[in-house]
């Protein structure tokens, strides 16, 4: 069974930083692209980061770029982002999403974790 | 950056209505569109991908269509846990790889 578990979500300072984790199991984590995507309370989804399956490609949403580092450790089947600069507009559940081997849909998702930026 | 324009942003029906959301993008997308549903507390999951094509194991009632700029997510009979917020998602598979993925706004869709 496709299993995504978040974690690293809790209350941060603004202008701080956190690491949040996605730990992989049920599939071949090392074949696979992975996202993080985000939703604030009461909004809708925003896609956020993408990493290739070897970690040669990534890509960033504008909102994030510069801030946002997403990495993958395969031998581990973990993905990450480390989040610094913290804002209150960056409070949000943390999802991290599977793109399906075939095609760009994404296929699978963790159940998500809390951000909470503020003082 | 390609704008997707999501509508309606809130929708009311009756169990057994067809139910219509549209998505339209401000430039040629061909068919890469995909249709997420969102239950209350719990993740997205895919419904519909490549615009047209049912997931498997998602309900029959439940289809998708258009190519271009013009998207449109059909539930041919709402049933009650269709309750739920939807989505789509275009995405680009073509350099420039700028920003390959966005969500539409999301339509809420509740039981009359």
């Amino acid at each position: 069974e496709v299993q995504l578990v978040e974690s690293g979500g809790g209350l941060a300072q603004p202008g701080g930083s956190l690491r949040l984790s996605c730990a992989a199991s049920g599939f071949t984590f090392s074949t696979y692209s992975m996202n993080w995507v985000r939703q604030a309370p009461g909004k809708g989804l925003e896609w956020l980061s993408y990493i290739s399956s070897s970690s040669s490609s990534i890509y960033y949403a504008e909102s994030v770029k510069g801030r946002f580092t997403i990495s993958r450790d395969n031998a581990k089947n973990s993905l990450y982002l480390q989040m610094n600069s913290l804002r209150a507009e960056d409070t949000a559940v943390y999802y991290c999403a599977r793109k399906a081997y075939y095609g760009e849909k994404f296929d699978f998702w963790g159940q998500g974790t809390l951000v909470t930026v503020s003082s | 950056d390609i704008q997707m324009t999501q509508s309606p942003s809130s929708l009311s029906a009756s169990v057994g209505d067809r139910v219509t959301i549209t998505c339209q993008a401000s430039q040629d997308i061909s068919n890469y569109l995909n249709w997420y549903q969102q239950k209350p507390g719990k993740a997205p999951k895919v419904l519909i991908y490549d615009a047209s094509n049912l997931e498997t194991g998602v309900p029959s009632r439940f289809s998708g269509s258009g190519s271009g700029t013009d998207f449109t997510f059909t539930i041919s009979s709402l049933q009650p846990e269709d309750i739920a917020t939807y989505y789509c998602q275009r995405y680009n598979n073509l350099p420039p790889y700028t920003s390959p993925y966005s969500f539409g706004q999301g339509t809420k869709l509740e039981i009359k």
